[in-house]
């Protein structure tokens, strides 16, 4: 079956251009998930969606960075004027609810040159 | 400060022996942990998970182990084997179920099973 899809698969930009990440979550998951995981790093949580329920932003590292999500589809991570410590392996989950496994999509890899 | 902490960035074993991957916290409000299993260019896939109220959870060749004590917790797999040649990610919650984004993630253990 359709796992959770994100693309591009990677992306290489020039440091102070915008760059959208999309990810497309499994049918009929509620939950939604951005998390990045820099070089040497472990994943680190960006924001989360749960339904209708206003995100929970509290993981974005700077205003650059913005995510929305239509109803309970695709959803898409925004980064204004990349740095170059923006670039990491951006990850998506989804999952059926609050309380359920969380599923990953096979991440961007960004390069801000 | 890492609240979650895999201090083995890697561990090679030979196939059919045990590999142990070690993870350490220190949030004392943490409740579920999870293993996640990570193969180059795909994301973590869930492995195994234990709550705070078990310390030991076993599936198959995989076992979890919790020493609440110690905040320390172990994954063994027994008998390893080259198909298990991948990352291993320890995350923590606390919030049962890992929900709301509130995974915290370890850096990770890439463990290599030799034939």
């Amino acid at each position: 079956g359709a796992g959770v899809s994100q693309s591009p698969s990677n992306k290489v930009t020039e440091k102070g251009k915008d760059v959208e990440l999309r990810c497309d979550p499994i049918s009929g998951h509620t939950a939604l998930y951005w998390y990045r995981q820099r070089l040497g790093q472990g994943l680190e949580f960006l924001i989360y969606f749960q339904g209708n329920s206003a995100p929970d932003k509290s993981g974005l590292p700077s205003d650059r960075f913005s995510a929305e999500r239509t109803g309970e589809s695709v959803s898409t991570l925004t980064i204004q004027r990349t740095q170059q410590e923006d670039s990491a392996v951006y990850l998506c989950a989804s999952s059926l609810g609050w309380d359920n496994e969380q599923f990953f999509g096979p991440g961007t890899r960004l390069t801000v040159l | 400060d890492q609240q979650v902490k895999q201090n083995s960035p890697s561990l090679s074993v030979q196939e059919g022996r045990i590999s142990i991957l070690n993870c350490d916290y220190t949030n004392s409000m943490f409740d579920y942990f999870l293993w996640y299993k990570k193969y180059p260019a795909e994301g973590p896939t869930f492995l195994i998970s234990i709550s705070s109220i078990k310390d030991k959870n076993e599936d198959g060749r995989f076992t979890v182990f919790l020493n609440k004590s110690a905040k320390h917790l172990s994954l063994h797999i027994v008998p390893s084997q080259p198909g298990d040649s991948a990352v291993y990610f320890c995350a923590a919650s606390d919030n049962y179920g890992g929900s709301q984004g509130n995974l915290i993630f370890g850096k990770g253990t890439k463990l290599s099973v030799k034939p």
